[in-house]
């Protein structure tokens, strides 16, 4: 999607390692977001970003971790990568006016074996 | 219960059908409703935006937001098999940092 890409697009990791996913923005957006969507949940809130080094945890933020160093990148972190984290992550941006939507990045889906 | 409500399907209707998608919600501070519509194997996209009540109409798609039945609705007239994909409802208060997403409709047009 213009103006927002992550990486990697698809990734298999074992159980127990430690997993980054890359959120990029080019619109200098204040607003990031990490989301997970699985059958049956819809998308759920891992967590956000409202401006660099200023983050929030979501509605299952357990198991996760963030970082935003710069306006550009939000870091998604797995720790120690379950089973029940083999998920497709969705990250979203957004200005100031979150009320106008987000824009989603195209996915990361990711196998935890 | 879920502050936004949507009823997962799935919807399957004829090609050339007016198709109905709606979600609940029990937040009255909500005054931003958005409608996501997701293909197979992508991220959503943004679909529809209204702000407070009243309808709003784009082509095939009519958007309508009745604030005091907390009731939001999507409809598609004359339905084409590429309107076959995951209608997301989402919603938001004024100052709010985050919307709220409802569980998604899957819908299917057959041809």
């Amino acid at each position: 999607d213009a103006g927002i890409t992550q990486s990697p697009r698809h990734k298999v990791t074992e159980t127990g390692t430690p997993v980054t996913l890359r959120c990029h923005q080019t619109e200098n957006h204040r607003y990031m977001y990490w989301y997970r969507q699985d059958p049956g949940h819809g998308l759920r809130l891992i967590h956000y970003s409202y401006g660099v080094k200023d983050t929030d945890k979501g509605e299952v933020s357990d198991g996760y971790s963030v970082s935003r160093s710069k306006t550009e990148d939000f870091l998604l972190t797995l720790e120690s990568a379950t089973s029940s984290q083999t998920s497709v992550y969705f990250c979203a941006i957004t200005t100031d006016r979150v009320g106008i939507g987000y824009t989603f990045g195209s996915g990361t889906r990711l196998t935890v074996v | 219960q879920k502050e936004v409500e949507q009823d997962p399907g799935p919807l399957s209707v004829p090609e050339g059908a007016i198709v109905s998608l709606n979600c609940t919600y029990s937040n009255s501070a909500f005054q931003y409703f958005m409608w996501y519509r997701q293909y197979s194997r992508k991220g959503p996209e943004l679909l529809m935006y209204t702000y407070s009540s009243g309808n709003k109409e784009d082509g095939r798609f009519t958007a309508q937001v009745d604030k005091s039945s907390k009731y939001i609705s999507l409809f598609i007239r004359d339905s084409q098999p590429s309107d076959s994909a995951t209608y997301l409802c989402a919603m938001t208060a004024q100052g709010a940092q985050k919307l709220v997403f409802g569980q998604g409709t899957r819908l299917t047009i057959n041809p």
